[in-house]
């Protein structure tokens, strides 16, 4: 167990449709990461937070929005959904105070867009 | 641009043998980490181990050890005395910059599939 925890763990939806998924960092860590697993796209970074405030943005479209929250959880917005965004939504965290500032993944939530 | 070759798609080994899983990166950074994850058929991504850079010695975490050369720009994981519970997706991935706090990004490569036979 990583400490990181995100829900749902599935949600099945239709196309056009918007969803929330959530997650919360390890106890003390700062920065959350989302990051996209889909079979074409492999493992992609999305965006990442620390202490509430966007740090860094990678291929996130724009119908995909987050947010870091005071008690550090976070939210990952997707609207507009379409079946191409049926994925592995991993959420992950991450402590200055580790050496390599490694990132642990929460166990996912399996997004399927019918 | 940073990126991570897995020229592995997938990799068969023996209960109790050594195997080695390679990777290869590019980047224009001095500064960078690498690390490698772990994702059994269950889905969770499991952090195994990471390497500095500027770190002079290979990385060890238990069964795992990182046989890292810089100049190769490889950073092949090495399990050793393979175990039934190894069968899983490996991920190497590497980060630019060594400073925690500024951003942490993950670039991964493809992946290999272990099969560890009995």
């Amino acid at each position: 167990d990583s400490g990181v925890t995100q829900t749902p763990k599935h949600l099945i939806t239709a196309t056009g449709q918007r969803v929330t998924l959530r997650c919360s960092p390890r106890s003390g860590d700062l920065s959350v990461y989302w990051y996209q697993q889909s079979l074409d796209q492999g493992l992609q970074f999305l965006i990442q937070y620390y202490n509430g405030e966007e740090r860094a943005k990678g291929n996130i479209l724009e119908r995909f929005s987050a947010q870091q929250f005071p008690d550090l959880h976070s939210e990952l917005n997707l609207s507009s959904l379409e079946l191409g965004d049926s994925a592995l939504y991993f959420c992950a965290s991450s402590s200055d105070g580790d050496r390599g500032c490694e990132q642990y993944f929460g166990p996912g939530t399996r997004l399927t867009v019918t | 641009a940073q990126k991570i070759t897995q020229t592995q798609p997938g990799m068969f080994v023996q209960e109790k043998e050594a195997v080695t899983l390679d990777c290869t990166y590019d980047t224009s950074d001095q500064s960078y980490g690498l690390f490698w994850y772990k994702q059994p058929s269950s889905g969770e991504m499991i952090f195994l181990i990471y390497q500095g850079s500027y770190d002079e010695q290979n990385a060890t975490e238990g069964r795992y050890s990182l046989n890292f050369q810089k100049a190769r720009k490889s950073a092949n994981l090495v399990i050793s005395a393979s175990q039934l519970g190894d069968s899983a997706m490996y991920f190497c991935a590497m980060r630019e910059g060594l400073v925690c706090g500024a951003t942490n990004k993950l670039i991964f490569g493809t992946g290999t599939l272990l099969a560890v036979q009995p």
